[in-house]
């Protein structure tokens, strides 16, 4: 699987948009690109994912560049509850089987008042 | 939907002893996914069966550590002997068998081995 490259960590004002980046310039065709989050003590939690097309859910929105190299996930309106680690994954689809997620070091984002 | 459920939440226990997480799926899903998480290595995968077969167990540090999942409803990750540095927070995940299928975190398991 491509690695991925995060700021270790960011702040934003709550009620306002946090766009997390992500450099994954080594992925392959058939990659995608997931984001999960962690909130302190808790397991890992699914936000969002997508291949080439930028995708929107109930949680955020996914900015996927044209060249696939570097994505960027949006909180359109962060509240105190989104401070989390972030992880920017990048996960091939196996034919057939759930393949696994190989975490790196993620973005910590920290909503201030 | 209950979730994947994680038992026991914390486990205290001396070294040498012998240890027994244990996991329950969600219902329907085919995969389930052993993690571990650490201040110095971060959460990273042990092991992971489909359809209760292991397919990747290259993650399970050594010997000591052994998964199974006798059916689709239940797994286990044992550690036998104990050591201080398995000292971890252990999840465990659980997905459908599809290609870009999400994972699903249980709340864990916080091992202290003393």
């Amino acid at each position: 699987d491509a690695k991925t490259t995060q700021p270790p960590s960011m702040d934003c004002a709550e009620g306002r948009a946090a766009n997390l980046p992500c450099n994954h310039s080594t992925i392959s065709g058939n990659e995608y690109v997931y984001w999960y989050r962690q909130i302190h003590s808790q397991g890992p939690q699914y936000i969002i994912h997508g291949l080439k097309n930028n995708e929107t859910n109930e949680m955020a929105s996914l900015i996927i560049t044209e060249d696939r190299k570097s994505s960027t996930l949006i909180l359109p309106h962060a509240t105190l509850r989104d401070t989390a680690v972030y992880y920017c994954i990048v996960r091939a689809s196996n034919t057939g089987t759930a393949s696994k997620l190989t975490f790196g070091t993620g973005t910590r984002l920290q909503v201030t008042l | 939907d209950a979730g994947v459920i994680q038992s026991p939440r914390h486990e205290v226990t001396e070294m040498g002893q012998e240890v027994t997480l244990r996991c329950k799926p969600i219902s329907g899903h085919n995969s389930l996914f052993w993690y571990r998480q650490t201040m110095m290595r971060g959460l990273e995968l042990l092991i992971y069966f489909n359809n209760n077969v292991p397919i990747d167990d290259s993650g399970m540090p050594e010997d000591r550590f052994s998964a199974k999942m006798p059916n689709a409803s239940f797994s286990t990750l044992k550690i036998q002997p104990s050591e201080p540095r398995d000292s971890a927070v252990y999840f465990c995940a659980s997905s459908r068998d599809k290609i870009t299928d999400t994972q699903y975190f249980g709340p864990g398991t916080r091992l202290t081995v003393l």
